[in-house]
């Protein structure tokens, strides 16, 4: 099982509409949780990061987390053609046994049609 | 600018001969990191720094070493590289343990 899974999509929203992006993560220790944004050839961007339960929102964005599902998820609203990229899910955890891991996802493909 | 350079961008080596991956970040963080990316893999871990002359493993170290002897620098040595070794290599810099990463523009290696 992989530490954090995230549907591959494609994902296709039409412009103007609200994308969603899901992610689930199997270490119930995980602290800490992000977004982060990778256009094609390039390196991932952070967007948002969350530490607790409930919604945390920036701009367009809002990053949702629900610990006791075990799920983060992302939603861009008044979607853009700029924000066609890949997602990719992060989770953290960090403790004296075992030192300070990140896990990605494969990430979702998004593409918002003009 | 705030930024994490790494260099080379590119660079094909042959089997068995030693490489080193420079990175250099000038935002003063205290963790660095490095990533591998390979498809259907994603992003992977392959050591982090929590400071000067701290290191520790991620999750795929075998094959890799690395060195942190000043807060800026963290050098990625492949001693013996191998063709499972071709991927897309990112190092990563963050202020604190629990804070996202910064990522520098990737080197795309080449072992045949």
């Amino acid at each position: 099982q992989k530490e954090v899974e995230q549907n591959s999509g494609p994902l296709s929203v039409p412009e103007g509409a609200i994308a969603s992006l899901n992610c689930t993560y199997s270490d119930r220790g995980s602290q800490s949780f992000f977004w982060y944004r990778q256009y094609s050839g390039k390196s991932p961007e952070l967007i948002m990061f969350i530490y607790s339960n409930g919604d945390k929102e920036d701009g367009r964005f809002t990053a949702q987390l629900n610990k006791a599902s075990q799920y983060v998820s992302l939603l861009i609203r008044d979607s853009q053609p700029s924000d066609s990229a890949t997602y990719l899910c992060a989770v953290n955890r960090f403790d004296d046994d075992t030192g300070n891991q990140f896990y990605f996802g494969t990430g979702t493909s998004l593409t918002v049609i003009p | 600018e705030a930024q994490v350079t790494q260099n080379p961008r590119y660079l094909i080596t042959v089997t068995g001969k030693k490489l080193t991956v420079t990175c250099s970040q000038n935002m003063n963080h205290e963790y660095m990191s490095w990533y591998r990316q390979d498809p259907g893999l994603g992003l992977r871990q392959i050591y982090y720094s929590m400071n000067v002359e701290v290191t520790d493993k991620g999750d795929v170290p075998e094959g890799y070493k690395v060195s942190r002897k000043e807060k800026r620098n963290f050098p990625l040595i492949l001693e013996s590289p191998s063709p499972n070794q071709t991927s897309l290599y990112f190092c990563a810099s963050s202020p604190t343990r629990n804070y996202g990463y910064t990522f520098g523009s990737g080197t795309r290696l080449t072992v045949v």
